[in-house]
């Protein structure tokens, strides 16, 4: 079974700063993985998917990398801004079907 | 763009009431499902549905039905709550299987509270 691990589980930075969240998987096969983000009192998201046969992706500030053979995708936020505070979460899904895990999140504060 | 909406947005119910979460996508997305949301717990798939008339149990299925009769939509229901229950839920769709290609995002409602007493 799929286990999905974001560590840290918070995270609190001054507004500027370069910040890695990072986001581990347990089964290699995985066929794509998505980065998403969450408000309080809100849904998620999209931010970047990255297929499996990709190493990274970018929008804007973010940039997303995948490491399939070691388990692991990093988001890359780029001068972070408090409007960037929020929960982060990563989701894959593998080649059997329908269902994504997703990590448990890592909430991230950027103060001013 | 109304995308995927979730009504309500909060509910209390009492032990052994039952009620229906109801999800609209306007996106004709074939793909649909239901999670629940716990501290600690990450996000969890209840059920889902890969098209008009399909559902599917997902990891968390126990306690919870769900039909999709009409392709837009997708309903949870709780015949017999339980505080066990107590929850936000989110529904989420997407095209094709999710992350399947570059284009298979998952879109999701802004979630429904709910607290079983």
């Amino acid at each position: 079974k799929q286990e999905v691990t974001q560590i840290p589980a918070a995270l609190s930075v001054p507004e500027g700063e370069n910040l890695v969240l990072n986001c581990s998987f347990t089964d290699s096969a995985i066929y794509n993985l998505q980065w998403f983000r969450q408000d309080p009192g809100k849904g998620l998201t999209s931010l970047l998917l990255i297929q499996s046969s990709q190493r990274e992706q970018t929008s804007g500030r973010l940039n997303a990398s995948l490491d399939k053979s070691s388990g692991r995708s990093t988001l890359y936020i780029a001068a972070s801004q408090p409007g960037d505070s929020a929960t982060y979460l990563c989701a894959t899904n593998n080649n059997a079907g329908n269902m994504l895990t997703f990590g448990g999140g890592t909430r991230l504060m950027v103060k001013p | 763009n109304a995308g995927v909406t979730q009504t309500p947005k909060f509910r209390v119910l009492k032990t052994g009431q039952s009620m229906t979460l109801l999800c609209a996508q306007d996106m004709n997305h074939e793909y649909m499902y239901w999670y629940r949301q716990d501290p600690g717990m990450g996000l969890r798939l209840i059920h889902y549905s890969v098209g008009e008339g399909t559902t599917a149990k997902g990891e968390v299925p126990d306690g919870y039905n769900v039909s999709r009769l009409k392709k837009q939509n997708f309903l949870l229901g709780l015949e017999s709550a339980a505080p066990s229950q107590t929850s936000v839920y989110f529904c989420a769709s997407s095209y094709g299987a999710p992350l399947s290609t570059t284009n298979e995002k998952l879109f999701f409602g802004s979630g429904t509270q709910l607290s079983v007493l």
